[in-house]
């Protein structure tokens, strides 16, 4: 039983470019949530994505948007890359209200 | 809105020591988690709260729910090599609820 993946591991952008970011979840998982992680920092919620709606949203600007498959893969894209963006992006699946299993990350770099 | 602050944000102690961490909010959670992260990996559940008051252990790890839903504490005792790494705690107010997460403790074993 595979668990969260996410692809790629890693990314080099530069600013004013715009990504993608994948994630699959773990089998049997319907809801994904997307975190940014700044080095030397926890985990911040971007948003939460349930039938293919964002039900959930953190205190994150419009540049950076999402989407869910019916297969229940998801997107994050962010648009308009700030060297601030530079950070581990993590992914979070769940079935129902059940734990909530993390995904190994992208690291994304913006130059 | 909703912050932890986890103390310390770094320790080093020597194998074979117990080890103690804690958090606390400016605002109650009904679910209280401690999470593990590896170099290179995500976080990793390895305790969850869900009573004020509820003292749960997994192993060498002993953690408890705050009586008044703003505290939580993690215990690890005999430490081992592969104890290092950083250490979350993360508060939710529902289940299916954002993940509030703590700046992290760094536990780093002296050789």
């Amino acid at each position: 039983d595979a668990g969260v993946t996410q692809s790629p591991t890693h990314l080099i952008k530069t600013r004013g470019q715009q990504v993608t970011l994948r994630c699959s979840p773990k089998s049997g998982h319907d809801t994904v949530s997307w975190y940014q992680q700044a080095l030397g920092q926890g985990p911040q919620f971007i948003f939460q994505y349930y039938e293919e709606e964002e039900r959930q949203r953190g205190n994150f600007p419009d540049r950076f948007s999402g989407h869910q498959f019916p297969n229940y893969s998801s997107e994050l894209n962010v648009n308009a890359l700030l060297l601030g963006d530079s950070a581990l992006y993590l992914c979070a699946t769940r079935r129902g209200r059940e734990t909530q299993y993390f995904g190994p990350g992208t690291r994304l770099l913006v130059l | 809105g909703q912050q932890l602050n986890q103390s310390p944000q770094s320790m080093f102690i020597q194998e074979g020591e117990d080890v103690s961490m804690n958090c606390t909010s400016s605002s109650i959670f009904n679910t209280w988690l401690w999470y593990k992260q590896d170099p290179g990996e995500g976080p990793v559940l390895l305790i969850a709260l869900y009573k004020a008051g509820e003292l749960t252990s997994n192993g060498r790890l002993t953690a408890q729910f705050g009586i008044t839903r703003k505290d939580s504490f993690l215990n690890i005792s005999a430490s081992i090599p592969s104890d290092v790494g950083i250490y979350f705690c993360a508060g939710q107010l529902h289940r299916d609820d954002k993940i509030i997460f703590g700046k992290g403790t760094r536990l780093h074993i002296l050789p």
